[in-house]
């Protein structure tokens, strides 16, 4: 079993809406957890990074939410553009062996 | 400064060939780590590489090997080449091992 799940597994949104990416973990002890993004074929590029005491961290129209204590993460994205359709991953890092533990993604569409 | 670059971009090779991967790390990073991306899937770790030595390893075969060298700058060797490892092979690099990591754009290996 997947250590990090993600859902919705995809989502289609219109140009302008707003949307929100689960992220739910059991990976233990915890170490941060990162949000990336990842158009097709490509590698994946950070959104942001959030460690055990942080609950909220921004980037631009990107926000993310860390609840440790019910290890739920999740990620809203504001006035959504073309730009944004891409594969979104959730990554936690446990503190033993430094591996990062990998989401299978939500694939994003932004229709116009 | 530069980011990840990863060579191939694309590569197909023939079912029990070897394939040599080639990944240069960001200017100032020491630490490497090779994944592996099935097709709507999330990356998977394969191993980390931290001054030139291994440094973690996940759940793949002996015929998978790496190698850093004193630049940093990594190899993933694949021998005996099975239908099931054509994938997007990722490279990240990082300060240090558990640090940010800022990826390759991947090489797409297909095995035929």
């Amino acid at each position: 079993k997947n250590q990090v799940e993600q859902s919705p597994q995809s989502l289609i949104i219109l140009e302008g809406k707003n949307c929100t990416l689960q992220c739910n973990y059991t990976v233990s002890p915890f170490s941060n957890l990162r949000w990336y993004k990842q158009d097709t074929g490509r590698g994946p590029v950070s959104l942001t990074i959030m460690t055990f005491s942080e609950n909220t961290k921004s980037n631009g129209r990107y926000t993310a939410t860390l609840d440790a204590d019910t290890k739920q993460s999740s990620l809203h994205i504001t006035a959504s553009q073309l730009s944004d359709s891409a594969s979104y991953i959730c990554v936690v890092s446990a503190t033993r062996n430094n591996d990062m533990r990998f989401g299978a993604g939500t694939r994003l569409t932004v229709k116009p | 400064e530069t980011g990840v670059t990863q060579s191939p971009t694309h590569l197909i090779k023939t079912r029990g060939q070897q394939v040599t991967l080639r990944c240069s790390s960001q200017s100032g990073h020491n630490t490497v780590s090779w994944y592996q991306q099935a097709l709507g899937q999330g990356p998977q770790f394969i191993f980390q590489y931290y001054r030139e030595e291994e440094n973690g390893r996940g759940n793949f075969p002996p015929r998978f090997s790496g190698l850093q060298f004193p630049n940093y700058s990594s190899e993933l060797n694949v021998n005996a080449l099975e239908l099931d490892d054509s994938a997007l092979y990722l490279c990240a690099s990082s300060l240090s091992a558990g640090d940010g990591y800022t990826f390759g754009s991947g090489t797409r290996l297909t095995v035929v």
